[in-house]
């Protein structure tokens, strides 16, 4: 079975610049969490989305948002990029809304120059 | 203060011996508790959850929560090259998500 699956695995982008991360969950999981961890600290939430509804987001800039599709597919936008958003972003699927058994996938990693 | 603390290591032993890995968390309302392990440029790894105080045993690791004291343990039992990662401990938050400590950095010698 496919476990958590991010794309792409790595990026260069701009200050200033857009960018969107997309995260395909465990096959049968209906929350998906995302999680910034920059070098040297653990996994910071960002957001979870239950059945395409946020269901909780962590202390981060409107400039970072969400969304859940029908097939509980996931995309993280981050909009102004500056060079303190270069980290990996780690997605995490579970089956309910309780983060007890949260698959982490590979992570994008992240670069702003 | 951090919710959750944790000594970022590096914690260096030799293979075979046992390694004690430990966390302090702050939120009295904490109920899960979940340590992961993450090599180097992957993603974290599950290895268990525990739930209120107690101890839980899979294999050669061991998780211990100790609520009174807010203290959580994992230790790894004859441990071996392969075991060297960080270890991270973690605490489920509901609709906060996961919080995690910094992770130590764990280094077993052949």
């Amino acid at each position: 079975d496919a476990g958590v699956t991010q794309s792409p695995t790595h990026l260069i982008k701009t200050r200033g610049q857009h960018v969107t991360l997309r995260c395909s969950p465990i096959s049968g999981h209906k929350s998906v969490s995302w999680y910034q961890q920059v070098l040297g600290q653990g996994p910071q939430f960002i957001f979870q989305y239950y059945e395409k509804e946020e269901r909780g987001r962590g202390n981060f800039p409107d400039r970072f948002s969400a969304r859940q599709f029908p097939n509980y597919s996931s995309e993280l936008n981050v909009n102004a990029l500056l060079l303190g958003d270069s980290a990996l972003y780690l997605c995490a699927s579970s089956t309910g809304t309780l983060n007890t058994e949260a698959f982490f996938g590979q992570g994008t990693r992240l670069t702003v120059v | 203060q951090k919710e959750v603390e944790q000594d970022p290591g590096p914690l260096s032993v030799p293979e075979g011996a046992i390694v004690s890995l430990n966390c302090t968390y702050s939120n009295s309302a904490f109920q899960y508790f979940m340590w992961y392990r993450q090599y180097s440029r992957k993603g974290p790894e599950l290895l268990m959850y525990t739930y209120s105080s107690g101890n839980k045993e899979d294999g050669r690791f061991t998780a211990q929560v100790d609520k009174s004291s807010k203290y959580i343990s994992l230790f790894i039992r004859d441990s071996q090259p392969s075991d060297s990662a960080t270890y991270l401990c973690a605490t489920e938050g509901g609709a906060d998500g996961l919080t995690f400590g910094k992770g130590t950095h764990l280094i077993i010698q052949p």
